[in-house]
């Protein structure tokens, strides 16, 4: 069974802040997706990262997968309020059928 | 496009009744998932669907049932509800794997599930 631990699990920091979040598995992913998830809503993709070193950005939110392929980072720079959520990493293998979840880690961003 | 819709978004069941849930797609997405959420468990996976007219189990698969008769559709069954499913349960899909891509997943809002 292939498993992904993140950490922190909890988080919570001032807006204007930087933080990272890991993701890591001592599996080898074909590919690596975050999500992120609000309350009362369902997960939703940010990023995918398919190749061992591959660094990622989509506005403040970079993403790096290892290389090996076996763990992933997201660092956020300047958090704001907005960023509050559940940060959620799923790894997948070709032709699996389905991904492997972490637990998540949740993200308060205080005002 | 709807994407990925759920029905109903809330219930409330007493121990010993069934219910369905549905999930419907309008992507043309080739694989879909059932999956239960709990506090601070994440994600986890009770059946999935890589085609219309099949159906894999996945890690908590105890006590549902599932079945995939149309594309856009998958259906997930609780013949008999216990407490322990009290949960959120969400839906998600995504297109074929086997060309080698990722297993990007579009998931539905959520039933939130109570039983009582």
């Amino acid at each position: 069974t292939q498993l992904l631990e993140q950490s922190p699990q909890f988080l919570s920091i001032q807006e204007g802040e930087n933080l990272t979040v890991y993701c890591n598995s001592s599996s080898v992913f074909s590919s690596l997706q975050w999500y992120r998830q609000e309350p009362g809503e369902g997960p939703v993709l940010l990023v995918t990262v398919v190749t061992g070193g591959e660094v990622k950005k989509l506005k403040r939110l970079t993403f790096q997968f290892g290389d090996a392929r076996k763990d992933s980072s997201l660092h956020i720079t300047a958090a704001q309020p907005g960023d509050t959520g559940l940060y959620l990493c799923a790894g997948a293998n070709t032709n699996a059928g389905k991904s492997t979840f972490g637990d998540g880690t949740t993200l308060t961003v205080k005002p | 496009n709807a994407g990925v819709t759920q029905t109903p978004k809330f219930r409330v069941l007493k121990t010993g009744q069934s219910m369905t849930l549905l999930c419907a797609q309008d992507m043309n997405h080739e694989y879909m998932y059932w999956y239960r959420q709990d506090p601070g468990m994440g994600l986890r996976l009770i059946h999935y669907s890589v085609g219309e007219g099949t159906t894999a189990k996945g890690e908590v698969p105890d006590g549902y049932n599932v079945s995939r008769l149309k594309k856009q559709n998958f259906l997930l069954g609780l013949e008999s509800a216990a407490p322990s499913q009290t949960s959120v349960y969400f839906c998600a899909s995504s297109f074929s794997t086997l060309a080698g891509g990722p297993n990007e997943q579009f998931f539905g809002p959520g039933t939130r599930l109570t039983v009582l």
